[in-house]
C-alpha cells in the first residue's frame, strides 16, 4: 500500500532563518506531488505541484521555493523566513492524471518568531 | 474562474441530529471530491462523485451529485463526536487542477 511522510510534525523558526520540509512517498512510481499551506480551520492554498522530477509549477509567487531530486521526495524550501510564512503545511501525493484524488501527509505546523 | 462555495462554514450541533452541508459552484466540474480533515492532520478522502444525480452512501453519510453536475451536498444522520472535523470538497478545474471549497467545520457535542 501506498504512505506518505512529512516531517517534521511542528517547526518554530526564527524570522530570516531558512526552511526545509520533507516529504516522501511510498509504494507508488511518478506520483503527482503536491504542497499546500492552509490557514487555521480553512481551505487548501496550492504553493507547488509537481509531475516529474526536477519539474516544478508555482502556483502562487512568495518567499518559497520547492524542489523534486527523486521521483518520490518533494522538498520546500525558504532562504529567509518572513512571519507571514506561519501556518500549517501539507504535502501530498496523486496517481498521474489531471484532478485525481489527492492523498496527504500529517501536515507540519510551521511558526515564525 | 471556476469556484468551490462551502456552506455552512461552521455548524455546531448535538449527537443524535441530522445536518447538511453544501458544495456550490456556477461552473460544470466532470466529478467532486469530498475530504474530511481532522484537527492537526491531512485529509482525508471520503467519496468521489462522477455522474450527475448520483448518491453514495458511506455508513451514516450520504452523498449527493447535482444532476447538472454543479453541487453536491453530504448529508449526516444521527451525527456523532466522532464527525467533528473539517469537510472540505475539491473537483478538478478546466486545466485539470483540483480547486479546493473553504470547508465546512462541523463540531458535534456530545
Amino acid at each position: 500500500s501506498q504512505t506518505i511522510h512529512q516531517w517534521p510534525a511542528t517547526l518554530v523558526q526564527p524570522v530570516g532563518s531558512p526552511l526545509s520540509l520533507e516529504c516522501t512517498v511510498e509504494g507508488t512510481s511518478n506520483p503527482n506531488l503536491y504542497w499546500y499551506r492552509q490557514a487555521a480551520g480553512r481551505g487548501l492554498q496550492l504553493l507547488f505541484y509537481s509531475v516529474g522530477i526536477g519539474q516544478i509549477s508555482s502556483e502562487v509567487p512568495q518567499n518559497l521555493s520547492a524542489s523534486r531530486p527523486q521521483d518520490r521526495q518533494f522538498i520546500l524550501s525558504s532562504k529567509k523566513l518572513l512571519l507571514s510564512d506561519s501556518g500549517f503545511y501539507l504535502c501530498a501525493w496523486s496517481v498521474p492524471g489531471g484532478g485525481q484524488p489527492q492523498h496527504f501527509g500529517d501536515g507540519t505546523r510551521l511558526s515564525i518568531l | 474562474t471556476q469556484l468551490l462555495e462551502q456552506s455552512p462554514q461552521f455548524l455546531s450541533i448535538q449527537e443524535g441530529e441530522n445536518l447538511t452541508v453544501y458544495c456550490n459552484s456556477s461552473s460544470v466540474f466532470s466529478s467532486l471530491q469530498w475530504y474530511r480533515q481532522e484537527p492537526g492532520e491531512g485529509p482525508v478522502l471520503l467519496v468521489t462523485v462522477v455522474t450527475g444525480g448520483e448518491v453514495k452512501k458511506l455508513k451514516r453519510l450520504t452523498f449527493q451529485f447535482g444532476d447538472a453536475r454543479k453541487d453536491s451536498s453530504l448529508h449526516i444522520t444521527a451525527a456523532q463526536p466522532g464527525d467533528t472535523g473539517l469537510y472540505l470538497c475539491a473537483g478538478p478545474d478546466s486545466n485539470y487542477q483540483l480547486i479546493w471549497g473553504a470547508g465546512t467545520k462541523l463540531i458535534i457535542k456530545p
